[in-house]
């Protein structure tokens, strides 16, 4: 079966400090992987997707940036960390079809003071 | 994708069904209603999909109304465990291959099972 991995699970950096979280995949070969962003309230925000090794998208303009240096493997990144920046982060995968049903992973709780 | 409209929060006896509403009256003839949910510091659990026909899994059945304007989800033995927010969304469903397929979150609905 497939397993998605998030690390670390919190994180308390702070301001302009470098950001790097990692998201790995388990069981699937080829998958579309999602980093999703979820700060105030319930929503949860899209910032990035991948459908391949070095394939980024970016769905809105922010501080953050994205790499997938491997099949299963997603990361997201910053060089300088903002207030802003604090939220649960999630990572998800999908089959390769975009409409998929997509699978999250525990999430990081990063805090910026 | 079309919007989906929630109660804010709903109450559920301890082993009684949970009936869980969902309104999405501008739904086109392509997209899933997909419901997933969410325990408190968790990432989102996927729970149930559908497109016209009603839908059932291990965890729930998913009854959609044949005008295909609104649903309702069914945990038909609530839990303590079953606290959580639910979260009902539409979505398209065909994109081209190698393209990302966005899920857009709403407030989602509180469900607290009490005992």
């Amino acid at each position: 079966s497939q397993t998605i991995h998030q690390w670390p699970a919190t994180l308390v950096q702070p301001v302009g400090s470098p950001l790097s979280l990692e998201c790995t995949v388990e069981g699937t070969s080829n998958p579309n992987l999602y980093w999703y962003r979820q700060a105030a309230g319930r929503g949860l925000q899209l910032l990035f997707y991948s459908v391949g090794i070095g394939q980024i998208s970016s769905e809105v303009p922010q501080n953050l940036s994205a790499s997938r240096p491997q099949d299963r493997q997603f990361i997201l990144s910053s060089k300088k960390l903002l207030l802003s920046d604090s939220g649960f982060y999630l990572c998800a995968w999908s089959g390769r079809a975009g409409t998929d049903t997509q699978y999250f992973g525990p999430g990081t709780r990063l805090t910026v003071l | 994708d079309a919007k989906t409209t929630q109660p804010t929060s709903m109450d559920c006896a301890e082993g009684r069904a949970a009936n869980l509403p969902c309104n999405h009256s501008t739904i086109s003839g392509n997209e899933y209603v997909y419901w997933y949910r969410q325990i408190h510091s968790q990432g989102p659990q996927y729970i149930i999909h559908g497109l016209k026909n009603n839908e059932t899994n291990e965890m729930a059945s998913l009854i959609i109304t044949e005008d295909r304007k609104s649903s309702t989800l069914i945990l038909p033995h609530a839990t303590l465990r079953d606290t959580a927010v639910y979260y009902c969304i539409v979505r398209v469903a065909w994109v081209g291959r190698n393209q990302g397929g966005k899920l857009i979150f709403g407030q989602g609905t509180e469900l607290s099972v009490k005992p």
